[in-house]
């Protein structure tokens, strides 16, 4: 089976807290890429980050950080000093090479109280 | 990174009409996306469209109820047929710009539709 599950639906924090929102999936590929996407009120998706199925390493951009671990095949994702306009909807992707398409976890929910 | 335009942005429509949504990208893409968001769901692809080539559907959606165009490199348009309640939705037009595979898909704004 093919999946990615965002078992967080909802998370509130109080700003400058940090937050880890959890990722994991199911593949049958060997080859696979893994995405985060950003959906703020506005309803835009934004890009965050890819990381492909041989790249372990994490990765910290800025107060963003992600932690790949194949052998839970989880993918987190890490906000540290939250802000306020961290506020949005997070989805965890999953590309298929096999199958060349997206899948999309249900996302999870973050709100930044001030 | 592709900019892309969706248009409209948001429509209230009634019960069995139909709704045309425009995407178009300031570059020439060869894969496009529709997606659709149901309320506080995730993303689900509806079809594949390259220019050239019929679209390609998803389990669950059909070429009757969602025809796409896809004229050009630049250009796609999904028509939501016949609509119901239950096609109240944000959809969402997406375009892989590189020819690579994994490549990051960008979005679009979205079309936010409301069925009375």
């Amino acid at each position: 089976a093919q999946k990615v599950t965002q078992a967080q639906t909802e998370i509130s924090v109080v700003e400058k807290e940090d937050v880890t929102l959890d990722c994991v999936y199911e593949t049958r590929d060997t080859t696979y890429y893994l995405f985060w996407y950003k959906q703020p009120p506005s309803g835009e998706l934004v890009f965050l980050i890819r990381r492909n199925s041989f790249d372990e390493q994490n990765e910290i951009s800025g107060r963003y950080s992600w932690n790949f671990q194949k052998s839970t095949s989880s993918f987190n994702f890490t906000i540290t000093a939250s802000q306020v306009v961290d506020s949005a909807v997070y989805f965890c992707a999953l590309y298929m090479n096999r199958d060349d398409k997206i899948i999309f976890g249900k996302g999870t929910r973050l709100h930044i109280l001030p | 990174s592709a900019v892309i335009s969706q248009k409209p942005s948001r429509d209230i429509c009634q019960r069995g009409t139909s709704l045309t949504i425009q995407c178009q990208v300031d570059s020439q893409v060869t894969m496009m996306f529709w997606y659709r968001q149901q309320p506080g769901q995730s993303l689900t692809l509806i079809a594949t469209a390259n220019q050239g080539s019929e679209a390609t559907y998803e389990s669950g959606f059909v070429i009757d109820k969602f025809p796409i165009s896809r004229p050009n490199l630049t250009f796609s348009t999904l028509t939501v047929s016949n609509m119901s309640p239950e096609d109240s939705s944000i959809y969402l037009c997406s375009v892989r710009p590189g020819n690579r595979p994994a490549e990051p898909q960008h979005f679009g704004d979205g079309t936010r539709l409301s069925i009375l």
